[in-house]
């Protein structure tokens, strides 16, 4: 079965800072998503990825997919105390089911 | 647009007991999932429903079940409570389940078990 990993699995940044997230897979993406979840709430969907080498973004938050669909990066830029929260990532697997990656914390400091 | 809607939010049983959690899915939405999280293990998938049929089930012992009625409503069941079973269980919906659908989550309902 595919496995996502997060790293890193927690950040600290100072408000203002821009910082990155990265997404990894065993296997080939065929669908790749980003979410948001605040502690014991559920998960904010953010973006969907399809395409390899697609980039989207909403508002200060840009995701990646890379060419090869196995790599999806999650860059925030000037970050704010509301970007706090654990960031996860998602995928469909292989029409079996859809697993999530571990997580990373992100605190930003004011 | 009505998001997500699980009940109750919060619950604590003790060992041994069963408990029924409830998802109401976003109008028009007919698959609803059903993950479990703790810190431990991460988001982990139970099971889906589309149409009162499931569809997919993830590597959880029988005791945990579900269903799913005709207005997509869907109920998960777990008996024979243990202590690990506490966790946040989350609910999502998505249009048909199929690939490329964003899922949409439910605030969860958070169990205790005593």
């Amino acid at each position: 079965s595919q496995e996502l990993e997060q790293s890193p699995q927690s950040l600290i940044v100072q408000e203002g800072k821009n910082l990155t997230i990265n997404c990894t897979s065993s296997k080939t993406l065929y669908g790749l998503y980003w979410y948001k979840q605040k502690y014991g709430e559920g998960l904010i969907f953010l973006m969907m990825l399809q395409k390899g080498g697609e980039e989207k973004s909403h508002e200060k938050i840009t995701a990646k997919l890379d060419e090869k669909k196995q790599q999806s990066s999650l860059h925030i830029t000037a970050s704010q105390p509301s970007h706090a929260g654990i960031y996860l990532c998602g995928a469909d697997d292989y029409g079996q089911n859809f697993v999530f990656g571990p997580g990373t914390r992100l605190s930003v400091l004011p | 647009k009505a998001g997500v809607t699980q009940t109750p939010r919060y619950l604590i049983k003790t060992r041994g007991q069963q408990v029924t959690l409830s998802c109401s899915p976003i109008s028009g939405h007919r698959s609803v999932s059903w993950y479990q999280q703790t810190p431990g293990q991460g988001l982990q998938f139970l099971f889906e429903y589309f149409s009162e049929t499931q569809r997919n089930k993830g590597n959880f012992p029988g005791r945990f079940s579900g269903r799913q009625f005709s207005n997509s409503r869907s109920e998960m069941n777990v008996s024979t409570l243990e202590l690990g079973d506490s966790a946040l269980y989350l609910c999502a919906s998505s249009k048909t389940g199929g690939n490329n659908q964003p899922q949409h989550f439910g605030d969860g309902t958070r169990l205790s078990i005593l």
